[in-house]
């Protein structure tokens, strides 16, 4: 049971133009959330969190939205450049402290030039 | 400041022989964790440990046992490899704390043959 689903395997934006990651969750009781960015031969590095009190987190040309209701998070990468290209996990911990993050199935970020 | 470091890079098996992956932070970190990655199914956690002298299983222990040899070093053993053990490893430590921010090691690529 995928707790937490990335719908998109893959997609492919124009150098310049927005990306937009998509994210779903099913447990209610996920209230944080983080991304990660994963380089090919790489291990995945941090990029950016949220907690469940906010709906939105920026930082630079990353920013995060969450819409509790709707079980769903995104991320915005604007405006897109070729480094950006990776693949991205979601990730969800069901308190505020708990250490076991549950990911996603990551989606392939491509820019084209 | 290495982070986190993980041996071996790759390593082929046959099926039936035993092996240790071994994974060291040096940041003080108090939790550590392993995780495989295989296609189309995200970061899963093996076996996780919240503090030196403590380990506890996570989605997908069965075939891996664990030890935390001190507050440094957490590795992962495979006592009877299967196929179905081929993947990417992937250790993480975090600094027990409220943004559960995870660092990777940068992997093992592992195929059993």
């Amino acid at each position: 049971d995928q707790q937490v689903k990335q719908n998109s395997p893959s997609l492919s934006v124009q150098e310049g133009r927005i990306s937009i990651l998509n994210c779903d969750y099913t447990n209610s009781m996920f209230d944080y959330f983080l991304w990660y960015k994963k380089y090919p031969a790489e291990g995945p590095t941090f990029l950016i969190s949220i907690s469940s009190i906010k709906d939105k987190n920026e930082d630079g040309r990353f920013t995060v939205f969450l819409n509790k209701s709707a079980k769903h998070l995104s991320l915005h990468i604007v405006p897109s450049q070729p480094g950006d290209s990776a693949v991205y996990f979601c990730a969800a911990l069901p308190t505020f402290g708990n250490e076991k993050l549950t990911f996603g199935t990551g989606t392939r970020l491509t820019i084209i030039p | 400041n290495a982070g986190v470091t993980q041996t071996p890079k790759f390593q082929v098996l046959k099926t039936g022989q035993s092996m240790t992956l071994q994974c060291a932070q040096d940041m003080n970190h108090n939790s550590m964790y392993w995780y495989r990655q295989d296609p189309g199914m995200g970061l899963r956690l093996i076996y996780y440990s919240a503090s030196e002298g403590t380990t506890d299983k996570g989605e997908v222990p069965n075939g891996y046992n664990v030890s935390r040899l001190n507050k440094r070093e957490f590795s992962l053993r495979l006592e009877s490899a299967a196929p179905s053990q081929t993947s990417v490893y992937f250790c993480a430590s975090c600094k027990q704390g409220p943004y559960n921010e995870q660092f990777f090691g940068p992997g093992t690529r592992l195929t059993v043959l």
